[in-house]
This record gives C-alpha cells, sequence and structure tokens, in this order.
C-alpha cells in the first residue's frame, strides 16, 4: 500500500534562510505527487503537483520541489524563507497502488524565525 | 477561480444530537470529498463521491453519512455526535475521475467541538 513520510513535524528556520521540508513515499510505480499549504484558520491550497515530465517542479510562491524516483522523495524547498511562509505544508500522493486516491503525510509546521 | 463554501467555520453540538455540515462548490466538479484533520494525522478521508446521489466509503466513514443531491452540494451527516467526532472537517472538490492528476480545491473548514 501507498504511504507517505513527512520527516519532521515541525521544522523552524531564520527568514532568508532556506527552508527543506522532506517527503518520502512508497509506491511500486511512479505515482503523482503534490504539495499543499495551510495557511492559519484556511483550508489548504495546491502548492505544486509533479505528474510526469520534467523532475524539477515550480510552485507558487516561490517553492519547487523534485521528484527523485530512485529516492522515493519529493522534498519541498524554498530559496529563502519569508516571514508569510509559516503555515503547515502537507505531501501527498495518488497512483494505481491507492486507486487514485490521494494519501496523506501528516504534515509538517513551518516556523519562521525573524 | 473555484470557490468551495461550507456553511460553518465553527459548530458546537452536545453529545446524542444530529449534526449536519453542508459544502458546495461552484465549479461544477464531478468529485467532492470529506476529510477530516487532527493534529498530528494528517487529513483522513471519510467519504467522497463521484457523481450525484453517488457515495463511497473512506478510511474512516465509521459515525458518518453523505447525501449529494445535487451535483454542487455534499453534505456530511453525524447521526449522533459524539466527543471524539470534535474535530476539523474539510470539504474538498475536483474534477476527473479520483484524484487522477487532478488537484483538490478545499473549503476553509468546519472546527466542529462536541460537548
Amino acid at each position: 500500500a501507498q504511504s507517505v513520510t513527512q520527516l519532521g513535524s515541525h521544522v523552524s528556520v531564520s527568514e532568508g534562510a532556506l527552508v527543506l521540508l522532506r517527503c518520502n513515499y512508497s509506491s511500486s510505480v511512479p505515482p503523482y505527487l503534490f504539495w499543499y499549504v495551510q495557511y492559519p484558520n484556511q483550508g489548504l491550497q495546491l502548492l505544486l503537483k509533479y505528474t510526469t515530465g520534467a523532475t524539477l517542479v515550480k510552485g507558487i510562491n516561490g517553492f519547487e520541489a523534485e521528484f527523485k524516483k530512485s529516492e522515493t522523495s519529493f522534498h519541498l524547498t524554498k530559496p529563502s524563507a519569508h516571514m508569510s511562509d509559516a503555515a503547515e505544508y502537507f505531501c501527498a500522493v495518488s497512483g494505481p497502488d491507492s486507486n487514485y486516491q490521494l494519501i496523506w503525510g501528516a504534515g509538517t509546521k513551518l516556523i519562521i524565525k525573524p | 477561480d473555484v470557490k468551495v463554501t461550507q456553511s460553518s467555520r465553527y459548530l458546537v453540538k452536545r453529545t446524542g444530537e444530529k449534526v449536519f455540515l453542508e459544502c458546495v462548490q461552484d465549479m461544477d466538479h464531478e468529485n467532492m470529498f470529506w476529510y477530516r484533520q487532527d493534529p498530528g494525522l494528517g487529513l483522513r478521508l471519510i467519504y467522497f463521491s463521484y457523481d450525484v446521489k453517488m457515495k463511497e466509503k473512506g478510511d474512516i466513514p465509521e459515525g458518518y453519512s453523505v447525501s449529494r443531491e445535487k451535483k454542487e452540494r455534499f453534505s456530511l451527516i453525524l447521526e449522533s455526535a459524539s466527543t471524539n467526532q470534535t474535530s476539523m472537517y474539510l470539504c474538498a472538490s475536483s474534477l476527473g475521475t479520483g484524484a487522477l492528476g487532478s488537484p483538490l480545491h478545499f473549503g476553509n473548514g468546519t472546527r466542529l467541538t462536541v460537548t
């Protein structure tokens, strides 16, 4: 069965520093991969997704993620953190193993230090 | 822009009450979903629907039912609310069959407290 692991329930970075949020998945075939962001008191919104093609995917607000099949990873990065990036980030995967239903990671709360 | 509207942001109900959570989307999406979100557990799928009057159980359907009489509206029903159903409930919609590359669009959530 497919599963998604997000390393670290909380990640703290200084404003201006690199953001790296880790996501690993298990799947027998290359899946579809998603990152969603949830700002306080809001629903989730799509940050970026990988379906096919280029493995480096650019999303909104300067975020990007790279699909690495050999490492079964889809880590989210941003070169320079901004205070407005403080939110909870969710990685999700779908594919034939899950009948194309989304399997969610537990989420990582990103804290930005001034 | 797709808009998914959940009727209430906050609800407080008593144990044993019947509770209705309403969700409406305005983009003619075929699929609609109800999730609950609890700290450290991520999102867990309660029910989903891929067409009017169709419904499928998700991972945690016990204690819940759903209704989809019109394409744009998907209701979650707690037949007899219990304290362990205190949670954030998120509604979402998407195009197409399943989540085959099509992103979900979420409402802002309903925070339900059962006392």
